[in-house]
């Protein structure tokens, strides 16, 4: 089983709410990653959890806020985003040591 | 430093010819490689990895890509597209240590 699974599938959201991101993998991975993509553009990498801890921030706004409760689940919170932040956002894992990553389908994100 | 290259942006073959997508790498050590396909409105599915094995991978699909050290290259090959095959494709090297470097896509059109 190679699933990662991500929730909500879709969000709206203005630029004064609080929404949260979650991405939950079952298969053992002991790293999980956030990603931002937008249309047309390769996946950018936000954030590496590794371990449970964070391992790699890459200068992310502090509006996006990760959080990893434990080895199978990593939650990203969101707040005061603006409209460029609109995007897809991927979660994916890897298993310790591995170099290959597995993603999920991701959350498309609208800010208005 | 390592980075990827894709030739090409967009390449468009009638259904049953040959597909290939181009990538190049630049790397100071052996790199790990992977093709992703992400189809519209979804997250990144791995195709094939090289982590130094056999320098010919075969992935899902029909898919397959040969590593060449002497051109730095890895490009993907299928011997006949099919409609469903429409999609973008990633090209990636890893950096290890969690950070997978994409190259740019490249947006792959079927015609009937």
């Amino acid at each position: 089983d190679t699933e990662v699974t991500q929730t909500p599938k879709h969000l709206v959201m203005g630029m004064t709410n609080k929404k949260s991101l979650k991405c939950e993998q079952h298969m053992g991975h002991r790293a999980m990653y956030w990603y931002k993509q937008k249309a047309k553009k390769p996946p950018e990498l936000m954030f590496v959890y590794s371990y449970e801890k964070l391992s790699i921030n890459e200068s992310v706004p502090s509006r996006f806020s990760p959080e990893c409760p434990n080895s199978s689940l990593l939650n990203l919170h969101l707040h005061a985003l603006q409209p460029e932040d609109s995007a897809l956002y991927l979660c994916a894992s890897s298993q310790e040591g591995e170099e290959t990553q597995y993603f999920g389908p991701g959350t498309r994100l609208l800010v208005l | 430093a390592q980075s990827v290259t894709q030739l090409g942006s967009h390449v468009s073959v009638s259904e049953g010819a040959l597909v290939l997508l181009r990538c190049n790498y630049s790397s100071s050590v052996p790199p790990y490689l992977f093709w992703y396909v992400q189809y519209p409105n979804q997250g990144l599915q791995l195709l094939l990895k090289y982590t130094s094995a056999a320098t010919l991978v075969k992935g899902i699909n029909g898919f397959e890509a040969e590593f060449k050290k002497s051109e730095t290259s890895f490009h993907l090959t299928k011997p006949s597209a099919h409609m469903s095959d429409a999609a973008e494709y990633f090209c990636a090297v890893s950096l290890g240590g969690g950070k997978l470097i994409f190259g740019q896509g490249t947006e792959l059109s079927v015609k009937p």
